[in-house]
């Protein structure tokens, strides 16, 4: 079983939507998440991070975390084309390496 | 963010011959670097840790003697795929680690295609 579960999507939504993205994780010890979005061939770039339970606002993405749930969030409010990605949910381990989940696909259509 | 470079962006080589794929942190001092591998359609795939100046932990699967990784530097590390084959064709993309988690920076990735 991996340590962090998406579901792979594809997730679609049309454009000015809230776009949900979830993510679970089994090691309780993880206190350190982050999500990465990454373009079809290319390579991660980070958009939040979150240490805290509650939410994370910056910009149109809030990310959210509930450690009693063991689930982490992003969502991106007002979407748009240009957010058609995969979204990478990352927590870190016993050793502090991130360890990532297989990514939700995300389509915004016009 | 803090760039990290990788060169080649891209390299076409024979079967059997060996190909050095370069990271560098340009604007922080990388504690650790990581070597990722990413097939078509799939999640990053982590193939081994390195910190400077100490030899690299491979994942477990990855074969050290076929992905040779050096740190010799904060700023530098390299991953040589020796004798490579056709399955070893990938996107690798490196990533480099300051002082914190936050501070973890991917470089561009090098896509390799072995003939």
């Amino acid at each position: 079983q991996k340590e962090v579960e998406q579901n792979s999507g594809p997730l679609s939504v049309p454009e000015g939507a809230i776009a949900s993205l979830n993510c679970t994780y089994s090691d309780r010890g993880s206190q350190s998440f982050f999500w990465y979005r990454q373009y079809s061939g290319k390579s991660p770039e980070l958009i939040m991070f979150i240490y805290s339970n509650g939410d994370k606002e910056d910009g149109r993405f809030t990310a959210q975390l509930n450690k009693a749930s063991q689930y982490v969030s992003l969502l991106i409010r007002d979407s748009q084309p240009s957010d058609s990605a995969t979204y990478l949910c990352a927590g870190n381990n016993a050793g502090n390496m991130l360890t990532f989940g297989g990514g939700t696909r995300l389509m915004v259509k016009p | 963010g803090a760039v990290v470079s990788q060169h080649p962006s891209w390299v076409i080589c024979k079967s059997g011959t060996s190909v050095k794929i370069e990271c560098r942190s340009l604007d922080f001092q990388a504690t650790t670097m990581f070597w990722y591998r990413q097939f078509p359609k799939q999640s990053l795939m982590l193939m081994a840790t390195s910190n400077e100046g100490s030899k690299a932990t491979y994942e477990q699967g990855v074969e050290k003697d076929k992905f040779l990784i050096n740190h010799a530097s904060l700023t530098l590390s390299t991953l040589t795929v020796t004798s490579a084959h056709p399955e070893d064709s990938s996107f690798y993309i490196c990533s480099a680690r300051g002082t914190s988690l936050s501070e973890q920076y991917f470089g561009p990735g090098t896509r390799l295609t072995v003939t």
